[in-house]
């Protein structure tokens, strides 16, 4: 079946600093992947869509600055969390949608923490 | 506003009976509605897609019905097993281009079922 991996499973880091996650599709080509984030005992929040060769579309509310999105490849694309604050910290997971199915697979998340 | 409420935050059912679980929206108009297991720290694993034009939908032990007038969702879990323990989650979706649309998830519920 079709498998999409994020790197770095967990990452610690320090206030104001930037930390870049990134989402591959390792098996299928997908022009279109989405970014969640999910606090503790709360649902997955969509933040934004991420177009391959095009800008991302953010949700309302998420700022497109702090939270940049850059979807270089068919397999790949990275979230870069600018000058990272506590209030960042949370589970941020992936989707890719493979062409011809009815579903999305999620990457496994990457759990970040800012001190 | 918009909410999508999953009706416990918690189920606690006994190994061989029947899980339902809740699903309820109001103020979107999903042309498909989809549910996720996650487990903890991991990503969501899709189960089950319904459309707005169907009533019901089967797979192995799992079933999901559909009531776009009472916008309620009820999905099902025969004869659990303490291997179906886990979080689950109700997903709409509301639109759909060329590809698969954004999803907006409920919080879930967390289900045991104990030996």
């Amino acid at each position: 079946g079709a498998v999409v991996s994020q790197h770095p499973s967990r990452v610690i880091c320090k206030s104001g600093t930037s930390v870049k996650i990134e989402c591959r599709s390792l098996d299928f080509q997908a022009t279109t992947m989405f970014w969640y984030r999910q606090f503790p005992k709360q649902s997955l929040m969509l933040m934004a869509t991420s177009n391959e060769g095009s800008k991302a579309t953010y949700e309302q509310g998420v700022e497109k600055d702090k939270f940049l999105i850059n979807h270089a490849s068919l397999t790949l694309s990275t979230l870069t969390v600018t000058s990272a604050h506590p209030e960042d910290s949370s589970f941020y997971i992936c989707s890719a949608p493979v062409a011809g199915t009815d579903t999305q697979y999620f990457g496994p998340g990457t759990r970040l923490t800012v001190l | 506003s918009q909410k999508i409420e999953q009706n416990s935050e918690a189920l606690n059912i006994q190994e061989g009976k029947t899980a339902t679980l809740t699903c309820n929206y109001t103020n979107y108009s999903p042309a498909y509605l989809q549910w996720y297991r996650q487990d903890p720290g991991r990503g969501p694993v899709f189960l089950l897609l319904i459309r707005e034009n169907e009533k019901e939908k089967r797979k192995e032990r799992l079933k999901v019905t559909f009531d776009t007038t009472l916008k309620q969702s009820l999905f099902h879990i025969t004869a659990s097993q303490p291997a179906d323990s886990a979080t689950y989650l109700c997903a709409l979706e509301t639109d759909r281009g060329s590809t698969l649309g954004r999803l907006y998830f409920g919080r879930g519920t967390q289900l045991t079922v104990w030996p």
